[in-house]
C-alpha cells in the first residue's frame, strides 16, 4: 500500500483508557489522513494534515486528537476510550507529484473498545 | 466536493466485463473522479483516475461522459479476486469523501 504503515494492527482496550495509533508513510506524501470504518460503512475522516505542523478537523473528530510532528509521521490519539470507539482505523498519505493526487492507504488498525 | 450516487450491489460473471455505474451530476470543472476499491477489510487500493478524457490502465478503464455527469468503471475481465466493494468518488479539495459504494459479486 505504497508505503504507509500502521501500528498496531489489532488492539483491545478498557473504556476510559488511552492509546495513540501510529502511521508512518516513507513516499514522500505531503497529505495525511486518518480514518475510520465502521461495519457495512463506507470510510469516515477524522483528521487531516494537509503539510508538517498543521491539521484540521473532518467529519467525525470528536474523542480524537491527532500530531503531524513531522513529514513522516502522523499520529492518531484516544484519550480517552469509549465502546463507540470501536472500529478500524486507516491512516493515508497523498503526493502532490503526480495529476490528480492520488491517495495511499496502510492495512488498518482494528481497535476494540471494551 | 461534489456527492456521488452508486448502485448498492451488482453482480458479474467470472470472465465477462463488469461495468460499474456512478452519477456525479454535481460535478465542478476541476475536480476528479477517483475509484477506490476495497477487499473483505483490507485498506482501499487506488484503481483509476480521470477528469475530461476516458482513462486506462493495467486494471481497469474509466469512461467519463462528455457532461462528465456519470462514469462508468469497466472491469475488462472480471476475476473472483475482483469480488470487493467499489467507491467512486469526486474530489476537487483537500479530503477524499467515500459514500457507501458498490458491493460487486464475480461469480463463478
Amino acid at each position: 500500500n505504497a508505503g504507509v504503515t500502521q501500528t498496531p494492527k489489532f488492539q483491545v482496550l478498557k473504556t476510559g483508557q488511552s492509546m495513540t495509533l501510529q502511521c508512518a508513510q516513507d513516499m514522500n506524501h505531503n497529505s495525511m489522513y486518518w480514518y475510520r470504518q465502521d461495519p457495512g460503512m463506507g470510510l469516515r475522516l477524522i483528521y487531516y494534515s494537509a503539510s508538517e505542523g498543521t491539521t484540521d478537523k473532518g467529519e467525525v473528530p470528536n474523542g480524537y486528537n491527532v500530531s503531524r510532528l513531522n513529514k513522516r509521521e502522523f499520529s492518531l490519539r484516544l484519550e480517552s476510550a469509549a465502546p463507540s470507539q470501536t472500529s478500524v482505523y486507516f491512516c493515508a498519505g497523498r503526493s502532490y507529484r503526480d495529476s490528480g493526487n492520488t491517495i495511499y492507504f496502510g492495512e488498518g488498525s482494528w481497535l476494540t473498545v471494551v | 466536493d461534489a456527492k456521488t450516487t452508486q448502485p448498492t450491489s451488482m453482480d458479474c460473471a467470472e470472465g465477462r466485463a463488469a461495468n460499474l455505474p456512478c452519477n456525479h451530476s454535481t460535478i465542478s470543472g476541476n475536480e476528479y473522479v477517483y475509484w477506490y476499491r476495497q477487499i473483505h477489510s483490507q485498506g482501499p487500493q487506488y484503481i483509476i483516475h480521470g477528469l475530461k478524457n476516458n482513462e486506462t490502465n493495467e486494471m481497469a478503464s474509466l469512461i467519463i461522459t462528455e457532461d462528465r455527469k456519470s462514469s462508468t468503471l469497466i472491469l475488462p475481465h472480471a476475476t473472483l479476486r475482483d469480488t470487493a466493494v467499489y467507491y467512486c468518488i469526486v474530489r476537487g479539495g483537500q479530503n477524499f469523501v467515500f459514500g457507501p459504494g458498490t458491493r460487486l459479486s464475480v461469480l463463478p
